[in-house]
């Protein structure tokens, strides 16, 4: 059985550029959350995706976007990157519907820096 | 506004110190609380909690929730440095099938 990975686990971009991060679900897992998580701090819930189509989003703007795809993989965009857009990004995957148990299994991330 | 708050958010003690860990949150629709351990990048699970006063164990480390007074705690007895890392406790509401999480503790022990 094989974890959620991420890729790619380091990138470096500047601002006002966009960015795909891209996040493989643990076998099983039908949906997949993203969550960003600045230095310091613990990780905001930016989306959710169950069965390709979004499931709930946090408190972030209309630049954050993603997908879901019939295999479960998922991606994340971010378009006009901003300084404060630097943090760990984190995919997770849980194998019941969003109304189900909520333990979520985590990629290792990956890390963005904007300059 | 949904919120979890963890306290304290720092820690450092002596291996074989028993430390306790607290939770606080405040959580439309509550229906779990969640403990992850992050020592590089990826939070791993330690527990999920959905009933009040039933403690959960997995070798040193047990929690507990008291849905009253809407907290959680996390012990860990007999620390090794090996616990050393970032405690992150996180609350989902069954409307949504989001996390919560807090700030995090980081627990440094020393040898």
């Amino acid at each position: 059985e094989t974890g959620v990975t991420q890729s790619p686990t380091h990138l470096i971009k500047t601002r006002g550029q966009q960015v795909t991060l891209r996040c493989s679900s643990q076998s099983g897992h039908n949906t997949v959350s993203w969550y960003q998580q600045a230095l310091g701090q613990g990780p905001q819930f930016i989306f959710q995706y169950y069965r390709e189509e979004e499931n709930g989003r946090g408190n972030f703007p209309p630049r954050f976007s993603g997908l879901q795809f019939p295999n479960y993989s998922s991606e994340l965009n971010v378009n006009a990157l901003e300084l404060d857009d630097s943090a760990l990004y984190l995919c997770a995957s849980s194998p019941d519907s969003p109304s189900g148990a909520n333990v979520l299994t985590f990629g290792a991330g990956s890390r963005l820096t904007v300059l | 506004e949904d919120k979890v708050v963890q306290s304290p958010l720092s820690l450092v003690v002596h291996e074989g110190d028993t430390v306790t860990l607290n939770c606080s949150y405040e959580v439309t629709n509550f229906r779990s609380l969640l403990w992850y351990k992050q020592e590089k990048k990826a939070p791993t699970f330690l527990f999920m909690l959905t009933s009040s006063g039933i403690e959960k164990k997995s070798g040193r480390l047990s929690s507990i929730l008291d849905k009253k007074e809407l907290f959680s705690i996390l012990n860990i007895t007999a620390t090794q440095t090996g616990d050393s890392a970032i405690y992150l406790c996180a609350a989902g509401s069954s409307n949504t099938g989001k996390l919560i999480f807090g700030q995090g503790t980081t627990l440094q022990v020393k040898p």
